[in-house]
């Protein structure tokens, strides 16, 4: 069982480059999301989706963009990174059923300079 | 809103000592509650959950209990090993089954 599977799990980037990151789930889970973490923070939540084709803003959405063409795929772009955007990137996934727990994939550490 | 508070800085303890990481929540309604555990240059993983009142999660020793009363779900256990050294973070689940964390404690246990 892969669960969910981040990549890439580690990059430097400069200011102002762009880079997306690839979130893939084989539990079929309805719903995916996507949080960073920066330290004494706990997890911020970027962007969400509930169903393929289909997302929505979470607490700290300003600098990306998402999208989920397919249902097991949740990318999360950076357009023009910025020192800001230095963090570890989570995804996770979770059934429709409420009180479900959702499943984390290990994480991408991201640098900006 | 919907947010979770966990008690301030990391906690550092003996072997075979007894812990406990206090979580408080506000919420509408009755949300689920969870406790997910970070072990270094690793994702998260559930710990344990609660999803109605008075309900008691457990999972290799640790317990928590979810308190309407005091908006509680504070994790326990009663004899850490150095192997539970880790990140613990509370978290709650609200619309769409989104999760709302607290800031997590770091738990350092010392041989």
């Amino acid at each position: 069982n892969a669960g969910v599977t981040q990549t890439p799990k580690f990059r430097v980037l400069k200011t102002g480059q762009s880079m997306t990151l690839l979130c893939a789930q084989d539990m079929n889970h309805e719903y995916m999301y996507w949080y960073r973490q920066d330290p004494g923070m706990g997890l911020r939540l970027i962007h969400y989706s509930v169903g393929e084709g289909t997302t929505a803003k979470g607490e700290v959405p300003d600098g990306y963009n998402v999208s989920r063409l397919k249902k097991q795929n949740f990318l999360l772009g950076l357009e023009s990174a910025a020192p800001s955007q230095t963090s570890v990137y989570f995804c996770a996934s979770r059934s429709f059923r409420e009180g479900t727990e959702a499943f984390f994939g290990q994480g991408t550490r991201l640098t900006v300079v | 809103g919907n947010s979770v508070t966990q008690m301030e800085g990391p906690v550092t303890l003996s072997e075979e000592a007894f812990l406990t990481i206090n979580c408080t929540y506000t919420a509408t309604g009755y949300p689920s509650l969870f406790w997910y555990v970070q072990y270094p240059g690793e994702g998260l993983q559930l710990l344990l959950k609660a999803t109605k009142a008075d309900d008691k999660g457990s999972n290799k020793g640790f317990e928590a209990t979810y308190r309407k009363e005091t908006t509680s779900f504070h994790l326990e256990k009663g004899s850490v090993q150095v192997s539970d050294s880790a990140v613990y973070f509370c978290a709650l689940s609200y619309g769409n089954n989104r999760l709302a964390f607290g800031k997590g404690n770091q738990v350092v246990v010392i041989p």
